[in-house]
């Protein structure tokens, strides 16, 4: 089945030790998006790539950066992990082509930082 | 700006009970709306989804009708079931936007 994966699901990191979470998608869409979900909050956009050009939220901390080598890969990397980016972090899809566009996500990927 | 008003939750319902899950979005145009489905440990799973004002969005259930009018978009279903219980997101999406405004999440537990 066409969907999307993230890797790991449970990532433990150190105060300050930078840390790459991974998504792969195989539905072959050309919008892919990274999400922070705190504790029982909504999703918030962090930023997106639209092929492979990049869109950041404006209030996206520079701590957080993202690459897409192709358009089944798309990597979140914390440069400094802080306690308050413990989260679930979210990967998500979609395909620019209808009226309106659909996302699909992975599981996600649960964040502890000690 | 835009934003998603969700009731808060948790709601709490004998199995069989009816259920309706209240949101009410504000916006400066007409956005697509949507209910995910988050399941515990788990992403979120779009529920249903309605793209004009008077459609109907249903699945497994459940469904909501976008009301321009009320501003409203309210999950029903008629009898829940235990592997209901969740957390329900309502959501709005412009077209050719790329970013899913959510509402604060409703969880719901059903007792068998």
């Amino acid at each position: 089945d066409a969907m999307v994966i993230q890797n790991p699901r449970y990532q433990v990191t150190q105060f300050g030790k930078p840390v790459t979470l991974s998504c792969s998608q195989t539905l072959n869409h050309n919008v892919m998006y990274w999400y922070q979900q705190k504790s029982s909050q909504a999703p918030k956009l962090l930023f997106h790539y639209y092929d492979k050009d990049f869109n950041n939220e404006a209030d996206t901390p520079d701590n957080f950066q993202s690459r897409r080598p192709n358009t089944s890969f798309c990597f979140l990397d914390i440069r400094s992990p802080g306690l308050g980016d413990a989260a679930m972090y979210l990967c998500a899809t979609s395909s620019v082509t209808g009226v309106w566009e659909t996302q699909y996500f992975g599981p996600g990927t649960r964040l502890l930082v000690l | 700006g835009d934003s998603v008003t969700q009731m808060e939750g948790p709601v709490t319902l004998s199995e069989e009970a009816f259920l309706t899950i209240n949101c009410t979005y504000t916006a400066t145009g007409y956005p697509s709306l949507f209910w995910y489905v988050q399941y515990p440990g788990e992403g979120l799973q779009l529920l249903l989804k309605a793209t004009k004002a008077d459609d109907k969005g249903s699945n497994k259930g459940f469904e909501a009708t976008y009301r321009k009018e009320t501003t409203s978009f309210h999950l029903e279903k008629g009898s829940v079931q235990v592997s209901d219980s969740a957390v329900y997101f309502c959501a709005l999406l412009y077209t050719g936007g790329f970013k899913t405004i959510f509402g604060a999440g409703t969880r719901l537990f059903v007792k068998a």
